[in-house]
């Protein structure tokens, strides 16, 4: 089966600008997370979503970001005026169950974002 | 607040020597640790995890891990090095007055040397 899929892969921006980041969960998967990975460091966590709802936001470094899961499967990550901070690997990850915190975390091959 | 903290950023160890990477965590209450290794421009993968069965715990590729609660630690060990072994390791904490988010530490880079 298909594991977590990312796109695009890599994103060069200017500052400034917008960008759109598209996580594809595991099918089925009820918990979906946001992760940053800035350069030589561990991941750090963005926000969690249970279905579409989403439960806790509280990495968010700012209000320039913003995460949505709609229909419950498919999230997008939104970086508005994007900042040279802001450039970092941003990682997805799906797990099965919510109320499971024993449950394997599946991550994606992450997003690259550049800001220049 | 819970926090992992890997001792020594980068290892280097000879092939078919062993490895030893060290994890401790900051708990107050039990923690559900977790070792995943990340390979150049790939996502993590799982390596092994403890859920409070076993102490010593199992993973993939030969690698295992034991969990200390008198020392607060969880270190990886793998008994002999090999060449694909080469990458980097995270050490990962949560616990179920969490959020449900993973806290990871800043990783250890390992070098296997021919």
């Amino acid at each position: 089966g298909a594991g977590v899929s990312q796109s695009p892969r890599y994103k060069v921006a200017k500052r400034g600008q917008d960008v759109a980041l598209r996580c594809d969960p595991i099918s089925g998967h009820v918990s979906l997370f946001w992760y940053q990975q800035a350069l030589g460091q561990g991941p750090e966590f963005l926000t969690y979503f249970q279905n579409e709802a989403q439960l806790d936001k509280s990495g968010l470094p700012s209000d320039r970001f913003f995460a949505e899961r709609p229909e419950g499967s498919v999230s997008t990550l939104k970086i508005q005026r994007t900042q040279q901070e802001d450039s970092a690997v941003y990682l997805c990850a799906s797990r099965l169950r919510d109320h499971s915190f024993t449950d394997t975390q599946y991550f994606g091959p992450g997003t690259r974002l550049t800001v220049l | 607040a819970q926090s992992v903290t890997q001792l020594g950023s980068h290892v280097s160890v000879s092939e078919g020597a062993l490895v030893l990477l060290r994890c401790n965590y900051s708990s107050s209450v039990p923690p559900y640790l977790f070792w995943y290794v990340q390979y150049p421009n790939q996502g993590l993968q799982l390596l092994l995890k403890y859920t409070s069965a076993a102490t010593l715990v199992k993973g993939i590729n030969g690698f295992e891990a034991e969990f200390k609660k008198s020392e607060t630690s969880f270190h990886l060990t793998k008994p002999s090095a090999h060449m694909s072994d080469a990458a980097e390791y995270f050490c990962a904490v949560t616990f179920s007055g969490s959020a449900r988010q993973l806290t990871f530490g800043s990783g250890t880079q390992l070098t296997v040397l021919p």
